[in-house]
């Protein structure tokens, strides 16, 4: 079956300094990746979606970045955080476009 | 291009009676929909989703949404609410073709509230 891991969980940095989440994919192949970002009261911000590996496409300018580097892991960074960093990041895949798409546990975000 | 809006940010319901909870879509090709639910502090999970079969479509926890494609809605229904439902639900759109293929878009939510 299928599984997705997603981390760290939980994150607590300061301003200024760098950011790496990562999500990785088990039991399928060429996945559709997302990172969603949910600020607190918001709804679910698409970040990035990755279609295959090294394709990547960013919805949102912002100081964050991702990358493919294998088939089944999509990684989130940034170089310097800014407090408008925090919130709560979700990583998703999907077998295709107009299949189920399924999420991570999230990793809660708090730039200090 | 695709978007999504759902009509209400909230929805306050008595337990025991109608929950519906508005969606509203636009797609350039034929969209493929879900909603899904998120409770406090949790990961979301998927409710239904509708993929150009069945234009009615039911979910777990006796929910179920209706595909129109005439009023571009795909609004979620159940016939008595739970004290259970209190959550936020998510309309997401996606494509399977175009330049947004593989994107997925969210409404903006709408927080349920059941009271007892």
């Amino acid at each position: 079956s299928q599984t997705i891991h997603q981390w760290p969980a939980t994150l607590v940095q300061p301003v200024g300094s760098p950011l790496s989440l990562e999500c990785t994919v088990e039991g399928t192949s060429n996945p559709n990746l997302y990172w969603y970002r949910q600020a607190a009261g918001r709804g679910l911000q698409l970040l990035f979606y990755s279609v295959g590996i090294g394709q990547i496409s960013s919805e949102v300018p912002q100081n964050l970045s991702a990358s493919r580097p294998q088939d089944r892991q999509f990684i989130l960074s940034s170089k310097k955080l800014l407090l408008s960093d925090s919130g709560f990041y979700l990583c998703a895949w999907a077998q295709g476009a107009g299949n189920t798409i399924y999420f991570g546990e999230g990793s809660w975000l708090t730039v200090v | 291009a695709q978007s999504v809006t759902q009509l209400d940010s909230h929805v306050s319901v008595s337990e025991g009676t109608p929950v519906l909870l508005r969606c509203n879509y636009s797609s350039s090709y034929s969209p493929s929909l879900f909603w899904y639910v998120q409770h406090p502090n949790k990961g979301l999970q998927l409710l239904l989703k509708y993929t150009s079969a069945a234009t009615l479509v039911k979910g777990i926890n006796g929910f179920e949404a209706e595909f129109k494609k005439s009023e571009t809605s795909f609004h979620l229904t159940k016939p008595s609410a739970h004290m259970s439902d209190a959550a936020e639900y998510f309309c997401v759109v996606t494509n399977a073709g175009g330049t947004s293929y593989g994107k997925l878009t969210f409404g903006q939510g709408t927080i349920l509230t059941v009271h007892p």
